[in-house]
């Protein structure tokens, strides 16, 4: 058990640029969950993934907000034409299925938007 | 829509003594309410779950309540020690999903 591990770590973009984030779960959890956190607040579920298929998303995600699960297995977050407003940690969790409500988190990707 | 707020001063101790965090929620009957462990720059750690028909549940030095009538769990950090130090998350699961509060920073002083 290798634990959630995201990729990269930190992002630095301009306004505008798309980014693109990467994340690999714990082998064998079938729901995988993106959250974004701002200073001094919780995270804020952004979309949740049951095997490949994306099961809810957020009114946060914006139509620049796009996830992936193309295999099941690790996940990619796209936000395109990226504004300030988009500076946040990312973090993806994932859990067992069926029954396993604990979430597991990764270390985040903290994005700077310029 | 489901909130769910915790102290949002920091908490300042002593070592040694106990720590105690409080989490309130309205506008929604969750089964179960977990917390969280966060250090700077890093994911949440799970701590504790508790479920609706638990009134308390412990884990070492850890202790939770969970009051479904006020709608509120507390949190107790016993002995409390300098690496204790964190922001501490509660959250509610909805749909499998988690909602969360702002976070309590504590503070432990040797």
């Amino acid at each position: 058990d290798t634990g959630v591990s995201q990729n990269p770590r930190h992002k630095i973009t301009k306004r505008g640029q798309n980014v693109t984030f990467r994340c690999d779960p714990i082998s064998e959890h079938n729901r995988l969950y993106w959250y974004r956190q701002t200073l001094g607040q919780g995270p804020e579920f952004l979309t949740y993934f049951q095997n490949e298929a994306q099961l809810e998303k957020s009114r946060l995600l914006s139509d620049r907000f796009s996830a992936e699960r193309p295999k099941g297995s690790f996940s990619t977050l796209e936000i395109q034409r990226t504004e300030q407003g988009d500076s946040a940690m990312y973090l993806c969790a994932s859990s067992l299925m069926p029954g396993q409500e604990t979430q597991y988190f990764g270390p985040g990707t903290r994005l700077l938007v310029l | 829509s489901q909130k769910i707020e915790q102290n949002s001063e920091a908490l300042n101790i002593q070592e040694g003594k106990t720590a105690t965090l409080t989490c309130n929620y309205t506008n929604y009957s969750p089964a179960y309410l977990q917390w969280y462990r966060q250090d700077p720059g890093r994911g949440p750690v799970f701590l504790l779950l508790i479920r609706e028909n638990e009134k308390e549940k412990r884990k070492e030095r850890l202790k939770v309540t969970f009051d479904t009538t006020l709608k509120q769990s507390l949190f107790h950090i016993t002995a409390s020690q300098p690496a204790d130090s964190a922001t501490y998350l509660c959250a509610l699961v909805k749909g499998g999903k988690l909602i969360f509060g702002q976070g309590t920073e504590l503070s432990v002083k040797p």
